[in-house]
């Protein structure tokens, strides 16, 4: 069974950073591309960042492009999203998802971690 | 980038109805188009890719179709446990762009 757990979110203050990671099981990790979607509350999905199986190709929405970097370890089976230079509207769930564009989408997704960025 | 237009926001229906919503493409996405189902508080979960492929484990009740730029999710008798948002979302380039929802509450 697929799982994908999602941690470090928090609240951080404006112009603040933070790194989110997601442990995968379940699946061989080092196959498949995998992406962030975010929600913000009472509001629709958003893409945000995807990288390939390798590693080597990583997009981003516009509105993360230059302060949100995605990486991946294989070696622990774990995706990082690293936010810097955070903003009012970056507050949301933050989904980590196995796929991207060249897998049909998002197969599989985990329960989601919070991000509040507040003074 | 492409823009995902999807109608209605949201409906109001009974068990047992049929259910269609619709998404529009500003450009030709193939068959890049999946839809998803969100209850509150839950994760997203995928229902359909390539436009019409049933993901494993869906009831048949559910069916996409379309081409191009306009695609249809179908729910062909309404069910309690249907109540929730559906999402569209195209795959065809980055960035990759969801639908706005609709969220198909009780009548």
């Amino acid at each position: 069974e697929v799982q994908l757990l999602e941690s470090g979110g928090d609240l951080v203050q404006p112009g603040g950073s933070l790194r989110l990671s997601c442990a995968a099981s379940g699946f061989t990790f080092s196959r498949f591309p995998l992406s962030w979607v975010r929600q913000a509350p009472g509001k629709g999905l958003e893409w945000v960042s995807a990288i390939s199986n390798n590693g080597r190709s990583t997009y981003y929405a516009d509105s993360v492009k230059g302060r949100f970097t995605m990486s991946r370890d294989d070696s622990k089976n774990t995706v990082f999203l690293q936010m810097n230079g955070l903003r009012a509207e970056d507050t949301a769930a933050y989904y980590c998802a196995t796929g991207a564009m060249s897998t049909a989408g998002f197969d599989s997704w985990g329960q989601g971690t919070l991000v509040t960025v507040s003074s | 980038d492409i823009q995902m237009t999807q109608s209605p926001s949201s409906l109001s229906a009974s068990v047992g109805d049929r259910v269609t919503i619709t998404c529009r493409a500003s450009q030709g996405i193939r068959n890049d188009l999946g839809w998803y189902q969100q209850k509150p508080g839950k994760a997203p979960k995928r229902l359909i890719y390539a436009v019409s492929s049933l993901q494993s484990g869906v009831p048949s009740r559910f069916s996409g179709s379309g081409s191009g730029t306009e695609f249809t999710l179908t729910i062909s008798s309404l069910q309690p446990e249907d109540f929730a948002t559906y999402y569209c979302l195209q795959y065809n380039s980055y960035p990759l762009t969801f639908g706005g929802g609709t969220k198909v509450e009780i009548k």
